[in-house]
């Protein structure tokens, strides 16, 4: 059984400081990382994608990703109230056409 | 533009009811993608359509029936479905299926009475 894991939370951490949210992986196949945040009621909306080992940056968000430890993971610098929601972590299952394995989801809450 | 959109936003139907929900996307995108989600749980997949074919069926039971009239459009015909498949479906495509990205519509909100 593929899996990915994460810490449901939920996170909490005050405007402006560094949120950091981290994932693990089962499939040694995987090749394609994705984070999606979610607001409560709404769609998840993709975020960020890294294939690559190392970092990627876009904006205040940074992907960092580490196939060898089977691990990734998501900074959100200069966190804001708007932040506040669930972030899921997505692996391209190696195997498969199309299938995306989700993580349960970490709640984040900024705290102004 | 990573714009998909689906119709109708919300949906109420009885147990006895035949109804049918709707996904679009102009990305040229040619894979195309249903899930479900439950409160608090991920998107489970449930179909994806490659190609317009079907590629995978992720043993989803037959009143829940999928059709890709073209490589923009995306249905799910829903007939004699039970309380517990109220839940939101959403839509989704990539350029292909192949570790593409994928991007999400806003979802149906479907609940069965």
């Amino acid at each position: 059984q593929k899996e990915v894991e994460q810490n449901s939370g939920p996170l909490s951490v005050p405007e402006g400081a560094i949120a950091s949210l981290n994932c693990t992986y089962s499939d040694r196949g995987s090749q394609s990382f994705f984070w999606y945040r979610q607001y409560s009621g709404k769609s998840p909306e993709l975020i960020m994608f890294i294939y690559s080992n190392g970092d990627k940056e876009d904006g205040r968000f940074t992907a960092q990703l580490n196939k060898a430890s089977q691990y990734v993971s998501l900074l959100i610098r200069d966190s804001q109230p708007s932040d506040s929601a669930t972030y899921l972590c997505a692996v391209k299952d190696g195997g498969s056409q199309g299938n995306l394995i989700f993580g349960k989801g970490t709640k984040l809450s900024v705290k102004p | 533009d990573t714009e998909v959109t689906q119709t109708p936003k919300h949906l109420v139907m009885g147990m006895t009811n035949k109804k049918s929900l709707k996904c679009e996307q102009h990305m040229g995108h040619r894979a195309m993608y249903w899930y479900k989600q439950k409160a608090k749980k991920p998107p489970e997949l449930m179909f994806v359509y490659s190609y317009e074919k079907l590629s995978i069926n992720e043993s989803v039971p037959s009143r829940f029936s999928p059709e890709c009239p073209n490589s923009s459009l995306l249905n799910l015909h829903l007939h004699a479905l039970q309380p517990e498949d109220s839940a939101l479906y959403l839509c989704a495509s990539s350029q292909g299926v192949w570790g593409n990205e994928q991007y999400f519509g806003p979802g149906t909100r479907l609940t069965v009475t």
